[in-house]
């Protein structure tokens, strides 16, 4: 089974529009870390933002939010006022805490979701 | 300043070629990771140093070998790699390896073409 399930493989947004990004994860840890990153067409992996577990309130960080609903097991990326550098394939990643020794450190990265902004 | 470095930005290289690809950050991060990415798939993670000893190999291959001479510097040597190889390798750092609260920093990474 995956653990981390992004289901759009492309998304369309219009310049200014907000857009979100779905991700949903799998796991039996009670510790967990979930992670956005964008990667540009130059192939840098740019961290945008952080969820921990225990985290009450959703994480923002500027024009990126994510919608942490633990219960349904979804970390969903929001973009508002999208811009025309938005354009890129963006990850959702999630590190557990007891993944297990041969796991230390591992971040396993869903498929991704290439973003195109239209002027 | 979260910075990571990676040189050379492309390198193409011969089956019989002995090469090596460096990476370096001066966050004082304690670990540092290997990925490979080929287009439009998410990273592999290859290794994982922490506290510059080798904590995690996936499994790779004996032509790629990692060096971390220091907490700042980490190493890629490569030879006798197949054009299989050929991807973007990228190099990540984080304060910790531990826990599932560390964020890691990717630098830009290396093309690799192996001819």
């Amino acid at each position: 089974a995956q653990k981390i399930t992004q289901t759009q493989p492309g998304m369309f947004v219009q310049e200014k529009e907000a857009v979100t990004l779905d991700c949903t994860y799998d796991t039996s840890d009670q510790s967990y870390g979930l992670f956005w990153y964008k990667q540009p067409s130059s192939g840098e992996m740019i961290f945008l933002i952080y969820q921990g577990s225990y985290d009450e309130q959703n994480a923002t960080e500027g024009r990126y939010s994510l919608n942490f609903q633990k219960a349904r097991k979804s970390a969903n990326l929001v973009i508002s006022a999208s811009q025309l550098g938005d354009s890129a394939m963006y990850f959702c990643a999630m590190r557990e805490e007891n993944a297990g020794g041969t796991s230390y450190g591992k971040l396993t990265f869903g498929q991704g979701t290439i973003l195109t902004v239209h002027p | 300043d979260t910075e990571v470095t990676q040189t050379p930005k492309h390198l193409v290289m011969g089956m019989t070629n002995k090469k090596s690809l460096k990476c370096e950050q001066h966050m004082g991060h304690r670990a540092m990771y290997w990925y490979k990415q080929k287009a439009k798939k998410p990273p592999e993670l290859m290794f994982v140093y922490s506290y510059e000893k080798l904590s995690i190999n996936e499994s790779v291959p004996s032509r790629f070998s990692p060096e971390c001479p220091n907490s700042s510097l980490l190493n890629l040597h490569l030879h006798a790699l197949q054009p299989e190889d050929s991807a973007l390798y990228l190099c990540a750092s984080s304060r910790g390896a531990g826990g599932p609260f560390f964020e890691q920093y990717f630098g830009p990474g290396t093309r690799l073409t192996v001819t």
